[in-house]
């Protein structure tokens, strides 16, 4: 169990576009869902907290106007980077916690490398 | 001070060698502590979590958490080849001035077993 899918693995788009990318548990209800980059050879950062219903969280320096999450079901969270730039440009991470609280478990999905030219 | 610190590495070790990988964290109220592993280009692979002090222990890892000393460590045993990989370790810490706690990541320590 704990199965945590993410679509799509890769994408390469031209400055100025938006881009949406899904998340989702397979085998579990995640009240909770979380989005995370990770720059080559660092550790991640924690971008946002997604509640189901709810509007998401965002960490500190993280744009909301720019990255828009929608957490729509106990399944699905989904991230869109709208018009997005090169310096955008990431390996994205989404996890889902089973439970109720970031106390348990997070299981991540596969990731998502953006590429914008 | 970094909130989650631990050594990047490289750490190597001869395959069937123990691997030892430790971690300290700032907040003394963290409570959940995890340990991804994370090969180059993946996402990152939930191997343990620990809540308790002492040792905790699943086939050939084994967690050891010490909130005293605010340190927590994994031990692989019999180590492989296949266990080349970077080793997160994760904290449940208190986000300053928000009154949230989110998982916390260190940077990473890079294993190397050699074959």
């Amino acid at each position: 169990g704990a199965v945590v899918s993410q679509h799509p693995s890769r994408v390469i788009c031209k400055s100025g576009t938006s881009v949406k990318i899904e998340c989702r548990s397979l085998d579990f209800q995640a009240t909770t869902m979380f989005w995370y980059r990770q720059f080559p050879k660092q550790s991640l950062m924690l971008m946002a907290t997604s509640n189901e219903g709810s509007k998401a969280t965002y960490e500190q320096g993280v744009e909301k106007d720019k990255f828009l999450i929608n957490h729509a079901s106990l399944t699905l969270s989904t991230l869109t980077v709208t018009s997005a730039h090169p310096e955008d440009s990431s390996f994205y991470i989404c996890s889902a916690a089973r439970g109720d609280s970031s106390y348990n478990e997070q299981f991540f999905g596969p990731g998502t490398r953006l590429t914008v030219l | 001070q970094k909130e989650v610190e631990q050594n990047s590495g490289p750490l190597s070790v001869p395959e069937g060698a123990i691997a030892s990988l430790n971690c300290t964290y700032s907040d003394r109220g963290s409570q959940s502590f995890f340990w991804y592993r994370q090969y180059s280009g993946k996402s990152p692979e939930l191997i343990m979590s620990i809540y308790s002090n002492g040792d905790k222990e699943d086939g050939r890892f084994t967690a050891q958490l010490n909130k005293a000393s605010q340190y927590v460590s994994l031990l692989i045993r019999d180590s492989q080849p296949s266990d080349s990989a970077t080793y997160l370790c994760a904290v449940n810490l208190n986000i300053m001035d928000t009154g949230r706690r989110a998982l916390t990541f260190g940077s990473g320590t890079r294993l190397q077993v050699q074959p």
